[in-house]
């Protein structure tokens, strides 16, 4: 069974645009979490998705934003970048269980 | 608010003796925990976990420890190998009120060197 992915896998942005990130979750998982890592916060939980429906939400400003689809592929955005931005952004799938599978993340830099 | 916190950032031992990584918590209402190993450039990948209403579990060289009156969960890898350098995290999860759903909380994560 594949894992999960996650597109792109390196990103380079400026201050100030958008960013779209993908992730496909394992196949007959529901529930899709995005979490945010940087050296000096560890992983931060953004958001959780379970059938198109956000559930959960982490303490991030507006500007962090998701959705999900009927496939459970899931896209996260972010708009106005801040160079605080720059960090890993992994993606979770789970069964509706504490377990969850990573993806290997996609490395944002803001310039 | 830091609910879930790896003290240690970093840890160092030499191949065949025991690997000993700490977690301490501060929420009593999480239900479940578990660890997850980073290699760099790849997401974390799920170790082992244990529920709340359990004191040890085991599996292979990997054994999870949790004292509840003590918030405390330690991670034990004998005998460490080479191969078992990588970050590792600990993660708390707590039921919603709907009891549908789980959300991980993260520790900042320590790195375990192991030396041949």
């Amino acid at each position: 069974k594949a894992g999960v992915t996650q597109t792109p896998r390196y990103l380079i942005k400026t201050r100030g645009q958008q960013v779209t990130l993908s992730c496909s979750p394992i196949s007959g998982h529901r529930s899709v979490s995005w979490y945010q890592q940087t050296p000096g916060q560890g992983l931060q939980f953004l958001f959780e998705y379970f059938s198109e429906t956000q559930r959960n939400k982490g303490n991030f400003p507006g500007r962090f934003s998701g959705r999900q689809f009927s496939n459970s592929r899931s896209e996260m955005n972010v708009s106005t970048l801040e160079l605080g931005d720059s960090a890993l952004y992994l993606c979770a799938s789970s069964l509706q269980g504490h377990e969850q599978f990573f993806g290997p993340g996609t490395r944002l830099t803001v310039l | 608010d830091q609910q879930v916190k790896q003290n240690s950032p970093s840890l160092s031992v030499q191949e065949g003796r025991i690997s000993i990584l700490n977690c301490d918590y501060t929420n009593s209402m999480f239900d479940y925990f578990l660890w997850y190993k980073k290699y760099p450039a790849e997401g974390p990948t799920f170790l082992i976990s244990i529920s709340s209403i359990k004191d040890k579990n085991e599996d292979g060289r990997f054994t999870v420890f949790l004292n509840k009156s003590a918030k405390h969960l330690s991670l034990h890898i004998v005998p460490s190998q080479p191969g078992d350098s990588a970050v590792y995290f600990c993660a708390a999860s707590l039921l919603n009120s709907g009891g549908s759903n789980y959300k991980l909380t993260f520790g900042k994560g320590t790195l375990l060197t192991v030396n041949p």
